[in-house]
């Protein structure tokens, strides 16, 4: 069936570092991809979506392109900051699933100042 | 973005009783609902969609009789864990989406349900 594999965590970096989470599906049919974060607190929120292979989603600095040949939606951003510390969730939605979203299980990322 | 609430944010009841979870969308109309479970560092798992006026469609291992939802007008979902016991307990969150499958969920903030 459709799933989602992502990176363990914790992750935790510097302020100012690179960040890599990355993120593989399994899906039979044609999925939208996304990344959702998940503030201390607070409810998921997209970050970020592509619907289609090549595509590029960008938000807030993070950016993820959606990899047919790899079938990878990897998170990437270039200097990260405190206020990045989260949970992230890579996801997919089939429409053929009612769109349905399935989640990966979730990275929890810490910055320290 | 839309905001989707939950109440209680969190709930500790004894074991055999139920326990109501609310989910409302405050600022658009949401013809699906969807109620997920989260288990610590764990993944959020799809437990049943529901469409306004209709049954909720529960996914595969999920017992209908002790996870009861109603999603009676387009604002309201409701989640009734019934004869709740301590497995039971977990981070229950649902989210709303409005008319066209392609519109976005919004989450909710989830529920911690803890069942001693």
């Amino acid at each position: 069936g459709d799933s989602v594999t992502q990176m363990e965590g914790p992750v935790t970096l510097s302020e100012e570092a690179f960040l890599t989470i990355n993120c593989t599906y399994t899906a039979t049919g044609y999925p939208s991809l996304f990344w959702y974060v998940q503030y201390p607190g607070e409810g998921l929120q997209l970050l970020l979506k592509a619907t289609k292979a090549d595509d590029k989603g960008s938000n807030k600095g993070f950016e993820a392109t959606y990899r047919k040949e790899t079938t990878s939606f990897h998170l990437e951003k270039g200097s990260v900051q405190v206020s990045d510390s989260a949970v992230y969730f890579c996801a997919l939605s089939v429409v053929s699933s009612a769109s349905k979203i399935i989640f990966g299980s979730g990275t929890r990322l810490s910055i320290r100042p | 973005g839309a905001v989707v609430s939950q109440h209680p944010s969190w709930v500790i009841c004894k074991s055999g009783t139920s326990v109501k979870i609310e989910c409302r969308s405050l600022d658009f109309q949401a013809t699906t609902m969807f109620w997920y479970r989260q288990f610590p560092k764990q993944s959020l798992m799809l437990m049943a969609t529901s469409n306004e006026g209709s049954k909720a469609t529960y996914e595969q291992g999920v017992e209908k009789d002790k996870f009861l939802i109603n999603h009676a007008s387009l604002t309201l979902s409701t989640l009734t864990v019934t004869s709740a016991h301590p497995e039971d307990s977990s981070f229950y969150i649902c989210s709303a989406r409005g008319q066209g499958a392609n519109n976005e969920q919004f989450f909710g903030p989830g529920t911690r349900l803890t069942v001693l």
